[in-house]
């Protein structure tokens, strides 16, 4: 099946400063990538919609200048979450679909477990 | 606007007997239905999918999930657990009629299969 992948897995950064996670369609092409955060023994809560080409489609609640979106190229989206605070410490995860094969299923990343401190 | 509940917290099981993990979902279309798995710090692992056809799909590692439109209910389902089943269960909805293309996912059930 089609894979995804997102690095880094594990970041520990300090409190002011900025952490980038990448997700990557290995094997097709996404014009739109998912962005979720996922906080300890809950659900996913969806964050953003990345559209290559176009900017963010963010959800309510979600501050834009905070968490940075860029898709950039089919394969390739950013989460850049800005002047990091303990409270943004999270499981932050991407997925994509393969919509070129038609499939409805989405791929998800590995995740990124970011420990601000 | 589309959701999805998953009742129960966790759902305990003896290793070899049957299991059944609740799933109901709320869409103003039909819907798209997915079962997902994630294991300690890792991503989401497809399972299996509901779009039209058969009520009864077969998925990954022997689960299957039965789709009934009256009940608004896609439960999931394994004849035999094993311990290694033992993980967190997502069920998923994507609205056809509303056109979003992300899922909503429910709470999540912790299976713990017992040897």
């Amino acid at each position: 099946g089609a894979v995804v992948s997102q690095h880094p897995s594990r970041v520990i950064c300090k409190s002011g400063t900025s952490v980038k996670i990448e997700c990557r369609s290995l094997d097709f092409q996404a014009t739109t990538m998912f962005w979720y955060r996922q906080f300890p023994k809950q659900s996913l809560m969806l964050m953003a919609t990345s559209n290559e080409g176009s900017k963010a489609t963010y959800e309510q609640g979600v501050e834009k200048d905070k968490f940075l979106i860029n898709h950039a190229s089919l394969t390739l989206s950013t989460l850049t979450v800005t002047s990091a605070h303990p409270e943004d410490s999270s499981f932050y995860i991407c997925s994509a679909r393969d919509q070129g094969q038609g499939l409805t299923e989405a791929f998800f990343g590995q995740g990124t477990r970011l420990t601000v401190v | 606007a589309q959701s999805v509940a998953q009742p129960e917290d966790q759902v305990n099981v003896a290793e070899g007997n049957p299991l059944t993990v609740k799933c109901t979902y709320s869409v103003s279309g039909n819907p798209y239905l997915f079962w997902y798995v994630q294991y300690p710090n890792r991503g989401l692992q497809f399972l299996l999918k509901y779009i039209t056809g058969d009520n009864l799909v077969k998925g990954s590692y022997g689960f299957e999930a039965e789709f009934n439109k009256s009940q608004t209910s896609f439960h999931l389902k394994k004849p035999s657990a094993l311990v290694s089943d033992s993980a967190l269960y997502f069920c998923a909805v994507r609205d056809i009629k509303r056109g979003r293309r992300a899922l909503t996912f429910g709470s999540g059930t912790r299976l713990q299969v017992q040897p």
